[in-house]
């Protein structure tokens, strides 16, 4: 089966950088994305990585590492609007299978 | 450009009754669907996902099923709600697993 680890809680202040990481366990792993959800709405999406590396978009920057079985969501410039949570999903049994983690409630304080 | 309507937002159903939650998929086809589930505060359970017309794959052992009759509609049914049937359920839609596309949810109150 799948498994994905997140920390359940972080903080950071408005400005800063914040990383949440995410490390997975699951068979036949194609790519690991990230998806940011506000209390209440739905997942959104923001970024994908399949082979190992960094992938930025904007203020928001994802990495993987195959190999550790590791990736990470860098948030840059931190904004009171990026409090949500965001969780990480393993793409794996021929890529229609998409399963997500527990989730990271992130925290902005001024 | 493509759209995902799911109905209702919010339903409140007794012990025991039946459920069915539709979705459909608009601009696009041949989609993956997908049916997840989150409780208050947690993760999103995969339910089931589909790949086509008829093909369903389960995740998770219960008292729910999934149906796909056409192209772009997805439903999830039981005959009959548990209390831990209550949650937050979600439909997606993707092509490869890459980006999924969520639907606004329906919660979900069992009592």
């Amino acid at each position: 089966g799948q498994s994905l680890e997140q920390p359940s809680e972080v903080t950071a202040v408005e400005g800063a950088i914040v990383q949440i990481n995410c490390t997975y366990q699951t068979s036949g792993f194609y790519g690991l994305s990230w998806y940011q959800q506000h209390d209440g709405g739905a997942p959104t999406f923001l970024s994908y990585n399949a082979l190992d590396g960094l992938e930025e978009t904007g203020r928001f920057s994802s990495f993987l590492s195959r190999s550790d079985s590791y990736g990470y969501l860098l948030l840059q410039e931190l904004q009171m609007k990026d409090s949500a949570s965001y969780f990480c999903a393993v793409s794996s049994g021929g890529y229609q299978k998409v399963t997500f983690g527990t989730g990271t409630k992130l925290q902005v304080i001024p | 450009s493509q759209t995902i309507h799911q109905w209702p937002a919010t339903l409140v159903q007794p012990v025991g009754s039946p459920l069915s939650l539709e979705c459909t998929v608009e601009g696009t086809s041949n989609p993956n669907l997908y049916w997840y589930r989150q409780a208050a505060g947690r993760g999103l359970q995969l339910l089931f996902y589909s790949v086509g017309i008829g093909q369903i794959s389960s995740e998770v052992p219960q008292n729910l099923s999934a149906s796909r009759p056409q192209d772009r509609q997805f439903i999830l049914s039981s005959k009959k709600l548990l209390l831990s049937d209550s949650g937050f359920y979600l439909c997606a839609w993707g092509r490869d697993g890459e980006k999924l596309f969520f639907g606004s949810g329906t919660q979900l109150s069992v009592l």
